[in-house]
């Protein structure tokens, strides 16, 4: 199956300031990626879809503008939380689609002070 | 719409004995079902998965689950717990292999010496 690796693995910021956060499929060339949102003791929540070359498709509820995802090649995507709140703080996890299944990268803990 | 039910946010058993976590889903088109399972601060890492082949599915780990139309359901079995299988699972379903998946909330496994 895929690898899939993220970076950064954890990170603090500041209120209102932005993150990115890197995707990459290290050995697959994937057109399709999601983004997911954890919660605390909570399951996994599709945020959007993530598409090579195109605009991502998101979820309703979350806002676009505030989750911007650029899927520039088949091995990366990235997604930049713009003016994060604490609020935002949670575990995001990126996965990488082939023909049958999904493989997920290993998450980003972020935390927004 | 997809959706899935997992009984038990958190099951504890002793080293040794049967582990059964339970899985119902609600789907409009047959399903495509996944068993995940997720270490701390971790990505997920796939058990098995459900493909409208054999009903009875073997995955890693010694985890098998079995497809049951007739009750929805598709609960994750291990004869025997080890102190290593402690973790969050999460069952999921999907239309086909590579659509985006709709998550349960998740159940946490304690196994006890």
């Amino acid at each position: 199956g895929a690898v899939v690796s993220q970076h950064p693995s954890r990170v603090i910021c500041k209120s209102g300031t932005s993150v990115k956060i890197e995707c990459r499929s290290l050995d697959f060339q994937a057109t399709t990626m999601f983004w997911y949102r954890q919660f605390p003791k909570k399951s996994l929540m599709l945020m959007a879809t993530s598409n090579e070359g195109s605009k991502a498709t998101y979820e309703q509820g979350v806002e676009k503008d505030k989750f911007l995802i650029n899927h520039a090649s088949l091995t990366l995507s990235t997604l930049t939380v713009t003016s994060a709140h604490p609020e935002d703080s949670s575990f995001y996890i990126c996965s990488v689609q082939d023909a049958y299944e999904q493989y997920f990268g290993p998450g980003t803990r972020l935390t927004v002070t | 719409a997809q959706s899935v039910t997992q009984l038990g946010s958190h099951v504890s058993v002793s080293e040794g004995a049967l582990v059964l976590l339970r899985c119902n889903y609600s789907s409009s088109v047959p399903p495509y079902l996944f068993w995940y399972v997720q270490y701390p601060n971790q990505g997920l890492q796939l058990l098995l998965k459900y493909t409208s082949a054999a009903t009875l599915v073997k995955g890693i780990n010694g985890f098998e689950a079995e497809f049951k139309k007739s009750e929805t359901s598709f609960h994750l079995t291990k004869p025997s717990a080890h102190m290593s299988d402690a973790a969050e699972y999460f069952c999921a379903v999907s239309l086909s292999g590579n659509t985006p998946l709709v998550f349960g909330k998740g159940t946490r496994l304690s196994v006890i010496a």
